[in-house]
């Protein structure tokens, strides 16, 4: 079965500065990758996700991962973060059971954004 | 432009008591989800339903049951509550095709167990 590993269940960064949340997967097969956000109190949105199109994925607000095989990562950066980017973030993996597929979800990492 | 609508959006019940949770999606999506979340565990998927018709166990079915009315809506019942299942469940329904098609989830019910 498939896996991701979030290293760092809190994160916390000054306004202005590099946001890095880390994810780890383990897969034998090709992955297909997600990182999701989540505000207060609501769900979960999407933020962006790898199509194996190329290594370097954008997301909405300005949030990109770079998928690298040979360290099985998937890390989610911002080059300077701003205090609405203070919520919970979740990597995830596909997974195929029989033609159907589950999503397996990191336990997550809350980024705090300090002024 | 509703998407995954859940309700209701809090509860609290006691031990024992039964419950159904809802879920409806207006996206016409084939493959609908129930998970919960709790502090440090991420989402745990419960059930899910590959189309309308079926339904399959996920990581931690134990103390619920799903049904798939149609397309559109996917509940999950609780028939007799017990505190562990203190938690806030999500809803996500996905398009069928491509793996990277990505899920769309509601806004969560806050469910308390007395």
């Amino acid at each position: 079965a498939q896996s991701v590993t979030q290293l760092g269940s809190h994160v916390s960064v000054s306004e202005g500065a590099l946001v890095l949340l880390r994810c780890n997967y383990s897969s034998s097969v090709p992955p297909y990758l997600f990182w999701y956000v989540q505000y207060p109190n609501q769900g979960l949105q999407l933020l962006l996700k790898y199509t194996s199109a190329a290594t370097l994925v954008k997301g909405i607000n300005g949030f990109e991962a770079e998928f690298k095989k040979s360290e099985t990562s998937f890390h989610l950066t911002k080059p300077s973060a701003h205090m609405s980017d203070a919520a919970e973030y979740f990597c995830a993996v596909s997974e195929s059971t029989s033609g159907t597929y589950k999503y397996i979800f990191g336990t997550g990492t809350r980024l705090k954004v300090l002024a | 432009n509703a998407g995954v609508t859940q309700t209701p959006k809090f509860q609290v019940l006691k031990t024992g008591q039964s419950m159904t949770l809802q879920c409806a999606q207006d996206m016409n999506h084939n493959s609908m989800y129930w998970y919960r979340q709790d502090p440090g565990m991420g989402l745990r998927l419960i059930y899910y339903s590959a189309s309308e018709g079926t339904t399959d166990k996920g990581e931690v079915p134990n103390g619920y049951n799903v049904s798939r009315l149609n397309k559109r809506e996917f509940s999950l019942r609780l028939e007799s509550a017990a505190p562990s299942q203190t938690s806030v469940y999500f809803c996500a329904s996905r398009l069928q095709g491509a793996p990277n098609q990505p899920q769309h989830f509601g806004d969560g019910t806050r469910l308390s167990i007395l």
